[in-house]
């Protein structure tokens, strides 16, 4: 099993370009969020799936979109990026809810310029 | 809203001595998870405590569950340089939450002198 892959690993946007981060998992896990890295933040949740179909907010949502259209797949849509998002982003996933050891993926960094 | 809180934020030990990170809540906690960060890697999993005084251990590392079970420790005894990184806790939050969500302390950065 790969477990959690994300694409790409390094990222840079000017400030108002779009672009999507990519995250995937082969163990079948219901549950899937995104979080952002930021130094002396810790790690904060942007958006959340419990299964395919079902997204939701988690702790720093604006200015980006998830969509959860098959269980593998938990895209990130940054839809005009600004300063502030650059960061590292982090997807994991875990086994049904996100109570259980949560499998998380290599990162992105992103610099927005 | 809830909180684990984190101490200390740093750390910088001598290798072979030893260290210790707390987990602090002002509610008491369903269950505790550890976690590892490298430098440049992401979080792994290290260990859940579930139960009011629970103690686990991993080779070096020692995990505690307070007997209130609103507070944790890690200790690892005689540090050595593979110990370097973040140690983060997280638990559920109290309300439990339809989502599962856990909460995330800021962690411990630990480095180790050679």
């Amino acid at each position: 099993n790969a477990g959690v892959t994300q694409t790409p690993k390094f990222q840079v946007l000017k400030t108002g370009q779009s672009m999507t981060l990519q995250c995937a998992q082969d163990m079948n896990h219901e549950y899937m969020s995104w979080y952002r890295q930021d130094p002396g933040m810790g790690l904060r949740l942007i958006h959340y799936s419990v299964g395919a179909g079902i997204t939701d907010q988690g702790e720093v949502p604006n200015g980006y979109n998830v969509s959860r259209s098959t269980t593998e797949d938990f895209p990130l849509r940054l839809l005009s990026a600004a300063p502030s998002q650059t960061s590292v982003y982090f997807c994991a996933s875990s086994y049904r809810t996100g109570f259980n050891e949560q499998f998380f993926g290599p990162g992105t960094r992103l610099t927005v310029l | 809203g809830q909180q684990v809180m984190q101490i200390p934020q740093y750390q910088h030990v001598q290798e072979g001595e030893d260290f210790t990170t707390y987990c602090n809540s002002s509610t008491t906690l369903s269950n505790i998870q550890w976690y590892k960060q490298r430098p440049g890697g992401h979080p792994v999993f290290l260990i859940q405590l579930v139960k009011s005084g629970e103690v686990k251990k991993q080779k070096r590392l020692t995990f505690q569950f307070g007997e209130a079970k609103k507070n944790s420790s890690l200790h690892i005894t005689a540090t050595q340089t593979t110990d370097v990184g973040t140690y983060f806790c997280a638990a559920p939050p109290r309300n439990g939450g339809s989502q599962g969500n856990l909460i995330f302390g800021k962690g411990t950065k630990l480095s180790v002198k050679p």
